[in-house]
């Protein structure tokens, strides 16, 4: 069984930059993985920032971006905020209808 | 807007079933495919099952498979999840999702009801 793994935690400066990855224990992550991304603040559901990698909806802010960097998935906040402080989960797919979330990285804004 | 709303949460022993809903609103339900995700207490997010716009294909987790089926009404709008065998470990908040498209993926998100397994 695949595990998806990510930083625990994380810390980045108020309008600093920050990039949380996202690998894969069956070896490197590419986009036939289909990586999601989703922000989870305190006592709130889930939201989706990033799907297939790179694509946003449309509530997902401008500085938030979603890439494939060394055989893993990334996502990278420029221009941190103090609202951008949450956990965050990446989501990938594996052949044979078998899907996993990583264990998800606490971001701090400090 | 887009309004998933769940229902069907509450205490239950171990051993027993419970019906899981997902109420959908502000959108064309029958277009997209859905999910069911459970979150343990101070625990992340765990996937548990896809059902195609259709309910041709369904896809579980290897921790429910057997135990777990997610189904949907397309003339009703509305999503479920029918857990039976239920353990202590399946205690958690279940939140249902929507795709972006007619098959796996994510976009919108319920605000899930509790599920607490305990004797």
């Amino acid at each position: 069984q695949a595990v998806v793994t990510q930083e625990p935690s994380l810390t980045v400066s108020p309008g600093g930059t920050v990039t949380v990855t996202c690998g894969s224990t069956t070896g490197p992550v590419t986009s036939t993985n289909y990586p999601y991304w989703f922000q989870q603040k305190p006592g709130q559901a889930p939201r989706t920032l990033i799907y297939d990698t790179t694509n946003t909806h449309s509530w997902t802010p401008a500085r938030f971006s979603g890439s494939l960097l060394g055989g893993k998935a990334a996502l990278t906040l420029s221009g941190a905020q103090p609202e951008d402080e949450a956990d965050y989960y990446c989501f990938l797919s594996y052949p044979g209808g078998r899907w996993v979330f990583g264990g998800g990285t606490k971001l701090t804004v400090l | 807007q887009v309004q998933l709303v769940e229902s069907g949460g509450g205490v239950v022993q171990p051993g027993r079933s419970l019906r899981l809903s997902c109420a959908a609103s502000g959108f064309t339900f029958r277009n997209y495919g859905m999910n069911w995700v459970r979150q343990a207490p101070g625990k992340g997010l765990e996937w548990l099952a896809v059902i195609w716009f259709d309910g041709s294909d369904k896809y579980y987790a290897d921790s429910v498979k057997g135990r777990f089926t997610i189904s949907r009404d397309n003339t009703r709008n509305t999503l479920f999840l029918q857990m039976n065998s239920l353990r202590d470990e399946d205690t958690g908040i279940y939140y249902c999702a929507r795709s972006w498209i007619p098959y796996s993926g994510f976009a919108d998100w319920g605000q899930g009801t509790l599920v607490t397994v305990s004797s």
